[in-house]
């Protein structure tokens, strides 16, 4: 596609239910990102993805959050037991790999938990 | 660890006044630098980025910044605002390593006054 495409745009959820977020990355590029934006903690990272490497999960903020990227391409974050306190906005971006260093953000997707 | 730091939070202009947003770094070393902005309900579209060679770096609708290292800072300018300036800017590191996961700053809010 011709950007990064993030669905849904907007998640509702009660407390306690899982959540899954899904990442269309640009065609072509290898490495896939998740960030989380929320009021209180600003725009953090959470996990990469590059080709067929194992990702780096460094940020993910606790075992309820996990993510994995079928065929290279699109990737899906999945939260469960969502929690209050994981209400943000979720961003993914994609980078071309190998001599690419800018990262493509999509729209995001506004998570909120009742 | 790499940090980066928007002391102003919010900053207010009016239209057709010059700009000057500030952002220092702390980085081990030379970093990849990066300014994007984000409009209500958007992701985060780049601006200009900065890797080697001529501090004073040119990016899209019209804004520059300038990488000074000895001041561990890359502000962002531009000439004259516009009311379409209107939006949340944020400076990015991007780290060291292939990963290249971007640390962000909290954002500055800009307001643009008619």
């Amino acid at each position: 596609g011709a950007g990064v495409s993030q669905s849904p745009s907007n998640k509702v959820t009660e407390k306690g239910k899982d959540v899954e977020l899904r990442c269309d990355p640009i065609s072509g590029h290898t490495a896939l990102y998740w960030y989380r934006q929320s009021l209180g903690q600003g725009l953090e990272f959470l996990i990469y993805f590059q080709g067929n490497s194992a990702p780096d999960k460094s940020g993910l903020p606790s075992d309820r959050f996990s993510a994995e990227r079928t065929g290279g391409s699109v990737s899906t974050l999945t939260i469960q037991r969502t929690q209050q306190e994981d209400s943000a906005v979720y961003l993914c971006a994609s980078r071309m790999g190998t001599g690419g260093d800018i990262q493509y953000f999509g729209a995001g997707t506004r998570l909120s938990v009742l | 660890a790499q940090s980066v730091t928007q002391p102003d939070i919010h900053i207010t202009v009016s239209e057709g006044a010059s700009l000057e947003l500030r952002c220092n770094y702390s980085y081990g070393a030379t970093p990849y630098l990066f300014w994007y902005v984000q409009s209500p309900g958007q992701g985060l579209q780049l601006l200009l980025k900065y890797f080697s060679g001529d501090t004073l770096v040119q990016g899209i609708k019209g804004f520059e910044a300038e990488f000074k290292r000895s001041q561990s800072s890359f502000n962002l300018r531009k000439p004259s605002v516009h009311w379409s300036d209107a939006a949340e800017y944020f400076c990015a590191v991007a780290s060291s390593g292939s990963a290249r996961q971007l640390t962000f700053g909290s954002g500055t809010q800009l307001t643009v006054l008619p």
